[in-house]
């Protein structure tokens, strides 16, 4: 079975903190990460794609890949009080189908 | 922007009714996802179809099956709704080339009463 691990939280942190919210991933051969952002009672929304290791911004968030700890994160600077959400992590497996399975997220709770 | 809809916001259904849960998307993708979302256990798929009369079941196919008969329309169907298929249950698409992530539609709740 292909696991997406994430802490479920709550992570809090203060206004204008970065808040770093982590996944890893047990099939080494994957290739596609994203994050997705899902406010209370909506639907998942793509923020951020990565497929290379290293980082990858965009505005204030950063997604780092590194395949061979098999770990993916998430870096949102300067926390505001709408970013907060439930993050989850998705990773797109290699071979057959390429299905993708989503961790359980992490809710992140940025205090005014 | 692409658009996914699904046909209702909340639905309640008696114990075996058969049920229909519509969605269809408006930018000509070719794949097409049918997740439910429960408390815990996160989003799994249950079914998916990557073209036109095509389907291949996901993590948790039993109790379900899917109808794509038009490019732009995936239809799951609880063929005898039972109360443990309670749950939020959300339609993705994403385009047939190239490695996109979804764009999901805004989920029915389900009820199964």
């Amino acid at each position: 079975q292909k696991e997406v691990e994430q802490n479920s939280g709550p992570l809090s942190v203060p206004e204008g903190a970065i808040a770093s919210l982590n996944c890893t991933y047990s099939d080494r051969g994957s290739q596609s990460f994203f994050w997705y952002r899902q406010y209370s009672g909506k639907s998942p929304e793509l923020i951020m794609s990565i497929y290379s290791n290293g980082d990858k911004e965009d505005g204030r968030f950063t997604a780092q890949l590194n395949k061979a700890s098999q770990y993916v994160s998430l870096l949102i600077r300067d926390s505001q009080p709408s970013d907060s959400a439930t993050y989850l992590c998705a990773v797109r497996w290699s071979g057959g189908y390429q299905k993708v399975t989503f961790g359980i997220g992490t809710k992140l709770q940025v205090i005014p | 922007d692409v658009k996914v809809t699904q046909s209702s916001r909340y639905l309640v259904k008696r114990t075996g009714e058969k049920v229909f849960l519509e969605c269809v998307q408006d930018m000509d993708h070719e794949n097409m996802f049918w997740y439910r979302q429960d408390p815990g256990l996160g989003l799994r798929l249950i079914y998916f179809s990557y073209d036109v009369k095509m389907k291949e079941k996901g993590d948790i196919p039993e109790g379900y099956s899917v109808s794509r008969e038009k490019k732009e329309r995936f239809s799951l169907i609880l063929e005898s709704a039972s109360t443990n298929q309670t749950s939020m249950y959300l339609c993705a698409s994403s385009p047939g080339t190239g490695d996109y992530g979804y764009t999901f539609g805004s989920g029915t709740r389900l009820t199964v009463v």
